[in-house]
């Protein structure tokens, strides 16, 4: 059964660092996800993608966030500098109709 | 904006019936959705519901819409200690099909 892939699983950095995690959508799937999820909480869109195109991101702090789907298969979200707050797990999910099917996530703490 | 609210906890004896709640508040939601978050790991896909549909069934799980009161039900059949997760409910609108989650329920199996 196709997955979507995310890596890295687990990422430790101290504030001000850069990061970058990395996502591979179900093969076929147009639509691509980003969302943020605070221990305790669902999970919050940071932007959406289809194909290569941004179709929302008006939830993504872009002083800080930057995302990016160059050829419109996989995708990559970055934070120049991360700070305290942004520890949470980062999910990135994918579409082709209703069914929006999650990666195991990216688990980040910035120290 | 969509708002969807869901109760906190629920502990269920192994073997019973659980029942998860979640209301949501946009009328224009066109499906809605049951998944399922283990401790560390991504969300599961469990099932989804068209909004002009009543009930969905699929094996143990029971998906109730009343979409008058804005009211989505999930029933876990025969509960079994593996079934111990956060469950959401989340709620699509709009072409873009972005999903609002509420905060989770925790389902506790008791042997």
């Amino acid at each position: 059964e196709a997955e979507v892939a995310q890596s890295p699983r687990y990422k430790i950095t101290e504030k001000s660092q850069a990061v970058a995690f990395w996502c591979d959508p179900i093969s076929g799937h147009a639509t691509l996800y980003w969302y943020r999820q605070i221990l305790g909480q669902g999970p919050e869109l940071l932007v959406q993608f289809q194909d290569e195109s941004v179709v929302d991101d008006s939830q993504l702090p872009k002083d800080r966030f930057s995302a990016e789907r160059l050829k419109g298969v996989d995708s990559t979200l970055k934070i120049q500098p991360a700070e305290l707050g942004d520890s949470a797990m980062y999910l990135c999910a994918s579409s082709k109709a209703a069914e929006q099917y999650f990666g195991p996530g990216t688990r980040l703490t910035v120290t | 904006g969509e708002d969807v609210e869901q109760s906190l906890f629920l502990s269920v004896r192994e073997g019973d019936s659980s029942v998860i709640n979640c209301t949501y508040t946009d009328s224009s939601s066109t499906y809605l959705y049951w998944y399922k978050q283990e401790p560390g790991a991504g969300l599961q896909l469990l099932t989804y519901i068209f909004s002009n549909m009543d009930m969905k069934q699929d094996q143990r799980l029971t998906v109730l819409l009343n979409k008058k009161d804005k009211h989505l039900s999930l029933r876990i059949a025969d509960t079994q200690t593996g079934d111990s997760a956060i469950y959401f409910c989340a709620a699509s609108s709009g072409s873009a099909r972005q999903l609002t989650f509420g905060s989770g329920t925790q389902l506790t199996v008791l042997p």
